[in-house]
């Protein structure tokens, strides 16, 4: 069965550092893998996914995540975060036979002027 | 904004009730997943529509249903309805050209049952 962690709650950082949010999956075959996205009160907004290829894909807003097969990681990052970045985020995976997406429990992001 | 809209935004109801809500997909999107996020958690797939047919189901019981029409539109219903059913109910749409294709979501349907 697939699986997501996200082992911090919630990730502190001032504005203007880097940010990480970590993920790691499990999944039987080669997977898929999602961040998105929640402000309050609001759906989920995709940011970015790997399917295959390079390592380093980049999303929407400035964010890119890092594929690590060894590690089974996914994690999102941002050189330089904004205030506006404080949101819920989510990582999700699913495995090449199309099952549907398995998230996280999600990471609170807080940024601090 | 995605184009997923989803009716009412928000819905109070009593234990014991029936409740549909509904979702309108993204154009060119014939795939629709219904999702419930309890507070604190995650999203948690309940089931997906593809072409009108059901096509997966997550770990929700039958009283749980839904619905695909052929405009690719979506209703789901909860039927006996519980406390622990109080959540945000996320509808998603997708493309079927391949399973690397994100979902895009509405903005959600808040249920509290009282």
């Amino acid at each position: 069965a697939q699986s997501v962690a996200q082992p911090e709650d919630q990730v502190n950082v001032a504005e203007g550092n880097p940010l990480t949010v970590k993920c790691t999956y499990s999944v039987s075959g080669n997977p898929y893998l999602f961040w998105y996205v929640q402000y309050p009160n609001r759906g989920l907004q995709f940011l970015l996914k790997y399917i295959t290829g390079d390592n380093l894909v980049k999303g929407s807003y400035g964010f890119e995540a890092e594929f690590n097969k060894s590690q089974t990681s996914f994690h999102l990052k941002k050189p330089s975060a904004l205030v506006s970045d404080s949101a819920l985020y989510f990582c999700a995976v699913r495995d090449i036979r199309n099952t549907p997406l398995v998230f996280g429990k999600g990471t609170r992001l807080s940024v601090i002027a | 904004e995605t184009g997923v809209t989803q009716s009412p935004t928000h819905l109070i109801k009593t234990r014991g009730q029936q409740v549909t809500l509904r979702c309108s997909s993204q154009s060119g999107h014939n795939t629709v997943s219904w999702y419930q996020q309890a507070l604190g958690q995650g999203p948690q797939f309940i089931f997906q529509y593809y072409r009108e047919e059901e096509n997966g189901r997550g770990n929700f019981p039958p009283r749980f249903s839904g619905l695909q029409f052929p405009n690719y539109s979506s209703e789901l219903n909860v039927n006996a309805l519980e406390l622990d059913d109080s959540a945000l109910y996320l509808c998603a749409s997708s493309t079927r050209q391949g399973e690397a294709t994100e979902a895009f979501f509405g903005q959600g349907t808040r249920l509290t049952v009282v």
